[in-house]
């Protein structure tokens, strides 16, 4: 079968760093996404990784490794508003994106 | 850029009305715009694939004759609810993507459906 793991909840404290690891098993992969969702909002775009490697993007950066079918992503100088749920997708061979069940990134002061 | 469009954000109405949302990319053409439903704390799950000019693919466990997918135009796709029940009741976010493969979906606002 094809899933996506995640932690379920993450806490971390303000101004610090944090990875949230994301592995997954696909029918093939065609890359993996990142999304920001607050609670009672739709999705955000983060990142998209393909290449194996370190995607950054200000304070949020994404890493691949193909090999280890394994990412993950790094936010650092953690913010209060950084607290959301972020979830992991892959596409696999279809192009049909598998979507993880989220992490829950709690930040406290 | 890649805005998408979704109203109504909210929804409240009697038990066997039907409900039409609809979606919207503002300033890209979307041959393919998706349907994902989410309850609270849980992930996101996909209804069906909607593309432009031709039936919607319905995921396993969906029905299709309740949820009506309609694709008219490169810009808009509307999913309607037919005779909501209070278990229709969710979060139902519409996402499209600019074309190719490789471009994330960007998600529209998102509907909460109530059902009384």
């Amino acid at each position: 079968g094809q899933n996506i793991d995640q932690p379920t909840e993450m806490t971390a404290t303000e101004g610090a760093i944090v990875q949230i690891n994301c592995t997954y098993q696909t029918s093939g992969f065609n890359g993996l996404f990142w999304y920001q969702q607050h609670a009672g909002e739709a999705p955000t775009f983060l990142s998209y990784n393909v290449l194996d490697g370190l995607e950054e993007k200000g304070r949020f950066s994404s890493f691949l490794s193909r090999s280890k079918g394994y990412s993950y992503l790094l936010l650092k100088e953690l913010q209060m508003k950084d607290s959301a749920s972020y979830l992991c997708a892959a596409i696999n061979s279809n192009y049909q994106l598998i979507w993880g069940a989220g992490t829950k990134l709690i930040i406290k002061p | 850029g890649a805005v998408v469009s979704q109203h109504p954000s909210w929804v409240i109405c009697k038990s066997g009305t039907s409900v039409k949302i609809e979606c919207r990319s503002l300033d890209f053409q979307a041959t393919t715009m998706f349907w994902y439903r989410q309850f609270p704390k849980q992930s996101l799950m996909l209804m069906a694939t909607s593309n432009e000019g031709s039936k919607a693919t319905y995921e396993q466990g969906v029905e299709k004759d309740k949820f009506l997918i309609n694709h008219a135009s490169l810009t808009l796709s509307t999913l309607t609810v037919t005779s909501a029940h209070p278990e229709d009741s969710s979060f139902y976010i519409c996402s499209a993507s600019q074309g190719g493969d490789h471009q994330p979906q960007h998600f529209g606002d998102g509907t909460r459906l109530s059902i009384l």
